[in-house]
C-alpha cells in the first residue's frame, strides 16, 4: 500500500483480556515506531525498531506491553491483561531510517477501549 | 530528558488571515531536529515542516514557515493565508541527534479556521 496501515482500527476489550495490534509500514522503511496517544494529549513514545531489532523500548509502560517485528516488516504490539488506563489510540509510524531524511509517516491508529 | 511545551491549547483564525503557533522545548543537546505535525480529525498525523538545529535559516514550506530561536529554545509555526483545511490539531515535536530516532511531542494545539 501507499501508506502505513494499522489493524484493527477500533478494539474494545474487557479488562484482563489480551489484545494484539498490527502495523504494516511503508515498504522499504527500515525504522518502525509505536506511540500511545491518550485523549487530548500528544503521542508518547513506546518503542522503536530498526529492521527486526528492537533498539529502544524505554517507553513501554509495563511488562504487560510487548512488541515484535520478526521479519523486519510487519510489527505487532501486544498488551496482556489490559487495564482501563491502557485505553488510548496506538499510533504506528515508519521511516527510511536515515537522519538526513527522518520524516516519520504515521498510520491512522488503533483506538483501544478497555471496559 | 527532553520536553516540549505548547502553552496554547486552542486558537482560532479567520480564513485568509495569518496565525502563529508557539512551541518551546528543553534540551541539553546542541544538534537536534524540530518538527510540526498536523493531525486532522481523521487522526492520521502528517508532517508540516522540519528544521535542523544546526541550520540558522528558518524552514519554509509554501504557506508554512517557522521562527526558530535556538538560544531561546523556541520554535513557532506561522501559517499564512489560512484555509479551512488547516483546521486540525498541531503538534510540535523534537528528535535528538544521537541514539533513538523517537519523537518527543508537545500536548498539541487545536486550530479552528473560521470562514
Amino acid at each position: 500500500g501507499a501508506g502505513v496501515s494499522q489493524s484493527p482500527r477500533y478494539k474494545v476489550a474487557k479488562r484482563g483480556q489480551d489484545v494484539a495490534l498490527r502495523c504494516d509500514p511503508i515498504s522499504g522503511h527500515v525504522s518502525l515506531f509505536w506511540y500511545q496517544q491518550a485523549l487530548g494529549q500528544g503521542p508518547e513514545f513506546l518503542t522503536y525498531f530498526q529492521n527486526e531489532a528492537q533498539l529502544d523500548k524505554s517507553g513501554l509502560p509495563s511488562d504487560r506491553f510487548f512488541a515484535e517485528r520478526p521479519e523486519g516488516s510487519v510489527s505487532t504490539l501486544k498488551i496482556q491483561r489490559t487495564q482501563q488506563e491502557d485505553s488510548a489510540v496506538y499510533l504506528c509510524a515508519s521511516s527510511l531510517g536515515q537522519r538526513e531524511t527522518n520524516e516519520q509517516f504515521f498510520g491512522p491508529g488503533t483506538r483501544l477501549t478497555v471496559l | 530528558a527532553q520536553t516540549v511545551t505548547q502553552s496554547q491549547p486552542e486558537m482560532s483564525v479567520q480564513e485568509a488571515e495569518t496565525v502563529t503557533l508557539s512551541c518551546t522545548y528543553d534540551t541539553s543537546e546542541s544538534d537536534y531536529y524540530l518538527f510540526w505535525y498536523k493531525q486532522p480529525p481523521s487522526r492520521q498525523m502528517i508532517l508540516v515542516i522540519r528544521q535542523e538545529a544546526y541550520k540558522q535559516q528558518n524552514a519554509t514550506e509554501n504557506r508554512f514557515s517557522v521562527n526558530f530561536q535556538k538560544a531561546a529554545k523556541s520554535f513557532s509555526l506561522k501559517i499564512s493565508d489560512s484555509q479551512l483545511g488547516d483546521a486540525a490539531m498541531y503538534f510540535c515535536a523534537y528528535m535528538g541527534q544521537g541514539g533513538s530516532e523517537k519523537l518527543v511531542f508537545g500536548k498539541g494545539m487545536k486550530l479552528t479556521v473560521n470562514p
